[in-house]
């Protein structure tokens, strides 16, 4: 079966200093892959997705940037914290190539506070 | 481009209440239609999917049927419990976009 890891779970950072944050799936090869954000009292932002190892699509402008440096490994980082990045991360998995009916897994998510 | 209009909570309701959770889409093609749900500190688990219109969802007591005409994707149960307290997102994927849409999400409380 496949898993989905998200590490850490918690994380207090101060401003100005990097940020990495890490996503791994189990289970299963090329998946798509995601970032969202949940800024609080707000809904899910997606930041970043991969469809495949190299491919990555932004979709929203900021300091935040993502890699895929393995078929299975997501990787979400920044050079420079700002207090606007606190917020809960979460990384999710599709089956590649399923079409629209398939749905998203996620991870147990990161809580970022910036301080 | 997608985009999933979500009704604004939070909602508080007593134990035992009917609950509706309004979510209309704009889609290009025929998407397909989500509800997840996240507990408190935890990630989204799938609620329940709908794949073609007039498809009913249904799980743990909770439906929601696609409704092409009215672009809707109304969340229902006909009983609430205090276990249901959560936030509750309204998803949609179209063919040819990878991109999983959500709505903003409603909080729900439970009181007994």
């Amino acid at each position: 079966s496949q898993t989905i890891h998200q590490w850490p779970a918690t994380l207090v950072q101060p401003v100005g200093s990097p940020l990495s944050l890490e996503c791994t799936v189990e289970g299963t090869s090329n998946p798509n892959l995601y970032w969202y954000r949940q800024a609080a009292g707000r809904g899910l932002q997606l930041l970043f997705y991969s469809v495949g190892i190299g491919q990555i699509s932004s979709e929203v402008p900021q300091n935040l940037s993502a890699s895929r440096p393995q078929d299975r490994q997501f990787i979400l980082s920044s050079k420079k914290l700002l207090l606007s990045d606190s917020g809960f991360y979460l990384c999710a998995w599709r089956p590649p190539r399923t079409g629209p009916n398939t749905e998203a897994f996620f991870g147990q998510g990161t809580r970022l506070t910036v301080v | 481009g997608n985009s999933v209009t979500q009704m604004e909570g939070p909602v508080t309701l007593s134990e035992e209440a009917f609950l509706t959770i309004n979510c209309t889409y704009t889609a290009t093609g025929y998407p397909s239609l989500f509800w997840y749900v996240q507990y408190p500190g935890e990630g989204l688990q799938l609620l329940l999917k709908a794949t073609k219109a007039d498809d009913k969802g249904s799980n743990k007591g909770f439906e929601a049927t696609y409704r092409k005409e009215t672009t809707s994707f109304h969340l229902e149960k006909g009983s609430v419990q205090v276990s249901d307290s959560a936030v509750y997102f309204c998803a949609l994927i179209s063919f040819g976009n990878e991109k999983l849409t959500f709505g903003t999400g409603t909080r729900l409380t439970i009181i007994p």
